[in-house]
């Protein structure tokens, strides 16, 4: 059953601590995305990979980090730097004609 | 790089076609566009995809006209399952770099 995923589905970080959203994909898929999605809003890239070892910022790349050891995983690292981290995050995939598969996503709640 | 402008809001009745169009002025010429459709705390899904004049597949249709700086997505009578948001993406490729541009969506409502 070929898809992406992601987990936690909700976390919970208190400020000042570093936490890590894992994305998986079995898609056999070069290019993977992560975007940060406010209420009410519309996707913003945070980074993206186009290749194993190498990855790209985005439009909103300050206060995360991310690594791409593997060709199916792209871990989001959202650091205590990111000011306003409260939001829903989304991770995608895409194959050779991008189109990108989103998975569920991770809602991350700042207390 | 293409800006991409759509309605906020749209409300249709079940049964009716809706039309949802996005502008991209300064589109280029490699860049192509794709819709996706969003459900409340999902990631949101692919809809359709095109690079100019009509495509069409089991679910929409996508309209672009020659100058390509809009496009249209059609819906053929929508369902109360239709309600959700909808995106217009234009995105560039070049080489392992991607410029992609989203719209800030339009939220769909179907009516009864």
């Amino acid at each position: 059953d070929g898809g992406i995923t992601q987990s936690p589905k909700y976390l919970f970080r208190k400020e000042g601590q570093n936490v890590t959203l894992s994305c998986e994909q079995n898609l056999n898929h070069d290019a993977m995305y992560w975007y940060r999605q406010d209420p009410g809003q519309g996707l913003r890239l945070i980074y993206y990979s186009q290749i194993v070892n190498d990855f790209q910022k985005g439009d909103i790349a300050e206060g995360y980090s991310v690594s791409r050891e593997k060709k199916e995983s792209f871990p989001l690292t959202v650091t205590s730097a990111q000011k306003n981290p409260t939001a829903f995050y989304l991770c995608a995939s895409s194959g050779p004609v991008d189109t990108q598969y989103f998975g569920p996503g991770t809602r991350l709640t700042v207390l | 790089l293409a800006k991409t402008t759509q309605p906020i809001s749209m409300d249709s009745y079940e049964g009716q076609e809706v039309n949802i169009t996005c502008s991209h002025n300064n589109i280029a010429t490699n860049d192509y566009i794709t819709w996706y459709q969003q459900f409340p705390s999902q990631g949101p899904r692919f809809i359709i995809q095109g690079y100019k004049t009509k495509v069409t597949n089991e679910v929409a249709s996508l309209f672009i006209p020659a100058d390509r700086k809009s496009s249209t997505l059609s819906l053929p009578r929508v369902s109360l399952s239709d309600t959700a948001v909808y995106y217009c993406l234009v995105a560039r490729v070049q080489g392992n770099n991607r410029k992609l541009i989203w719209g800030l969506g339009t939220s769909l409502a179907v009516n009864p």
